[in-house]
């Protein structure tokens, strides 16, 4: 069964720094783009970043752009959202999902983790 | 970036009745080169991550059952559950992908009535 498990989140301060990583199996994870999507408490779907399938396209959303570094280790199955300079508009559970479209071919999200939640206060 | 609105925000349906969720987008989301339509519906119970429905407007998800159905194409779209069901209480969310500036709407609740 093709599954994406998040881990990292935590209680970070105003301005500190916060590594997500997502743990991919059941499927082949080096040949599909990778995404990670926030939810912040009561609100919607908000688009943070996306990392294609060999990771030389990189994409984030304007909010997070300069402050967050997507990557990917195809070796270990495994995906990183790297977050500096963490603001209280930050705060959000934080999904890691796969692509449904392999290769360079950007489509719909198929497969989500639970997430895992980010707070950010003093 | 292209603007996803959905509409209502929220609706109550009766059991067994049909539910309808509208989408619009900013810009087309018809890619000309290939013809698909890069739309997508999810759906998320509460505590739960969101969960795709639909795909390129109207292919259903392995595994969603066959009375959820999508419809549209350019820039307006239509969710519709032919005959509500309990199960169905959610909140669901368009998403075109057309753009690798990924966007959501801003979701409707739907709840029985």
């Amino acid at each position: 069964e093709a599954q994406v498990v998040e881990s990292g989140g935590g209680l970070v301060q105003p301005g500190r720094s916060l590594r997500l990583s997502c743990a991919a199996s059941g499927f082949s994870f080096a040949n599909y783009a990778m995404h990670w999507v926030r939810q912040a408490p009561g609100k919607g779907l908000e688009w943070v970043s996306s990392i294609s399938w060999n990771s030389d396209k990189r994409g984030y959303a304007d909010s997070v752009k300069g402050r967050f570094t997507i990557s990917r280790d195809n070796a270990n199955n495994s995906l990183y959202l790297q977050m500096n300079s963490l603001g209280p508009e930050d705060m959000a559970l934080y999904y890691c999902a796969k692509d449904l479209g392999d290769g360079y071919s950007h489509e719909a999200f198929d497969i989500w983790g639970q997430g895992t939640l980010v707070t950010v206060s003093s | 970036d292209i603007v996803m609105t959905q509409s209502p925000d929220s609706l109550a349906v009766s059991l067994g009745e049909r539910a309808t969720i509208n989408c619009k987008s900013s810009q087309s989301v018809l890619s000309t080169s290939n013809s698909k339509t890069y739309l997508a519906w999810y759906q998320q119970k509460p505590g739960q991550p969101p969960k795709l429905l639909i795909y390129w407007a109207s292919i259903r998800e392995s595994g969603a059952p066959d009375r959820f159905s999508g419809s549209g194409s350019g820039t307006d779209f239509t969710l519709t559950i032919s005959s509500l069901q309990a199960e169905d209480v959610a909140v669901y969310y368009c998403q075109q992908y057309y753009s690798s500036s990924y966007t959501f709407g801003q979701g409707t609740r739907l709840e029985i009535k």
